[in-house]
């Protein structure tokens, strides 16, 4: 089955600095989705990318899409303390019938 | 509008036993997923609902079942609980059926001695 691998699967860095985190997938996808968890939560939709689509920006979010490389990547603006979180990319299947999820990158931003 | 709402937060049970989780999705939302999620295996999708009839199911045994009323509310049932069934146990709903954007509640957290 097609997962999403995300890299780094930790990352540190300070408020204010920007956060760029990757995903990887195996097979062609309907769609791409980025979550984010705080601490053993409920997962928060945070974006929907189209397989059709190359970049969306969502506030301080920004996510590009390259199908030809199976490749996303989240940036992250100004981050905040607050951002600290668990972040998943998440892939469908072409036919877009179930969502996969990859480990998770855990990010930490310090004040 | 109000979130996904999931019942119990925490459970603890014993192996053997069995064990119903509750969702309730947020109105008007039609499709309801449940997934596990766990330190090594991370989040792992167990099966869809969608106008009370399962859509689609993800690679667990068959002691993991499901079921969706006509108000859209969904239970998880575990039987025979074993010790390897200790996770969180999330729910999402969402407007459409598939890979969509999915509203998750808060989970339950499910310890099985």
């Amino acid at each position: 089955s097609q997962q999403g691998e995300e890299d780094p699967q930790a990352l540190s860095i300070q408020e204010g600095e920007n956060a760029t985190m990757n995903c990887s997938y195996k097979t062609s996808i309907n769609n791409l989705q980025w979550y984010r968890q705080n601490s053993g939560r409920g997962l928060v939709h945070l974006i929907l990318i189209r397989s059709n689509e190359r970049e969306k920006h969502s506030g301080r979010l920004r996510v590009t899409l390259d199908t030809s490389k199976k490749s996303s990547s989240l940036l992250i603006t100004a981050s905040r303390a607050a951002d600290t979180a668990s972040y998943f990319c998440a892939t469908s299947d072409q036919a877009g019938t179930a969502l996969i999820f990859g480990k998770g990158t855990t990010l930490s931003v310090s004040s | 509008k109000a979130g996904v709402t999931q019942t119990p937060r925490y459970l603890i049970k014993t192996r053997g036993q069995q064990v119903t989780l509750s969702c309730s999705p947020i109105s008007g939302h039609r499709s309801v997923s449940w997934y596990q999620q766990t330190p090594g295996q991370g989040l792992q999708f167990l099966f869809e609902y969608f106008s009370e009839t399962q859509r689609n199911k993800g690679n667990f045994p068959g002691r993991f079942s499901g079921r969706q009323f006509s108000n859209s509310r969904s239970e998880m049932n575990v039987s025979t609980l074993e010790l390897g069934d200790s996770a969180l146990y999330l729910c999402a709903s969402s407007l459409k059926q598939g890979a969509y954007e999915q509203y998750f509640g808060p989970g339950t957290r499910l310890t099985v001695t």
